[in-house]
């Protein structure tokens, strides 16, 4: 079952912030963010693991709420090259099934 | 360079006809993933494995058939059955014994069923 994505789309401003939330029904290990370019391959932002680890972007953070099954990826002064379509993915465990959302378009103009 | 490659980029085929697109990486990953994208879709997952000659159907199998004979190769079918063909596929790839590690995509095949 794929995680819930919101907001479904987005248009900033160069220079203002956005949080892009992401949730699941089901228990997760860890959550993966990606971001893909118009007929791009998707490509790898940020992991976060239950425990509390992470991995990533050092220009982009994210938080994981392992009790809630969310996770919010968070974009601070947004540049041009912000601008794609963002994906959550999601492993609920030991069988390594990684399932994405339906992604947040994010715009970034001048 | 290491990576995972597609092939083609783009692929034409007749209602009715089965076609084979193609995934291979030499990144030394156990783990290999097909996702179909969709307009407003996100990816779905159709097929993935974890090891060689083992593989489990995803979200949306029906109408796909895959083979995971070499490590290195995972070769997605798409069969007459499949009522809704053309769309834009995705293979990945992630090593198999770490969850924690990301997943490294091909540069996809759109297929277009006419």
């Amino acid at each position: 079952q794929q995680p819930v994505q919101s907001p479904q789309a987005v248009i900033l401003r160069e220079g203002e912030d956005a949080v892009i939330n992401c949730s699941s029904s089901k228990a997760l290990y860890s959550v993966h963010w990606y971001r893909q370019k118009h007929g791009e391959a998707p490509v790898f932002l940020m992991i976060l693991l239950k425990g509390g680890e992470q991995k990533g972007h050092d220009k982009i953070s994210a938080s994981f709420n392992e009790k809630k099954q969310q996770s919010s990826l968070y974009l601070t002064a947004s540049q041009l090259s912000y601008s794609g379509t963002y994906f959550c993915g999601t492993e609920g465990g030991s069988n390594y099934k990684l399932t994405f959302g339906k992604g947040t378009l994010l715009t970034v103009n001048p | 360079d290491g990576g995972i490659t597609q092939s083609p980029k783009y692929l034409f085929r007749k209602e009715g006809q089965n076609v084979t697109l193609s995934c291979e990486q030499n990144l030394n990953h156990d783990a290999m993933y097909w996702y179909r994208q969709d307009p407003g879709q996100g990816l779905r997952l159709i097929y993935y494995s974890q090891i060689v000659n083992d593989f489990q159907k995803g979200d949306i199998a029906e109408g796909y058939s895959v083979s995971r004979e070499k490590k290195e190769s995972f070769p997605l079918t798409v069969t007459s059955a499949q009522k809704n063909p053309t769309a834009f596929y995705l293979c990945a790839s992630s090593i198999f014994h770490e969850l924690n590690t990301e997943a490294f995509f091909g540069q996809g095949t759109r297929l277009t069923v006419v």
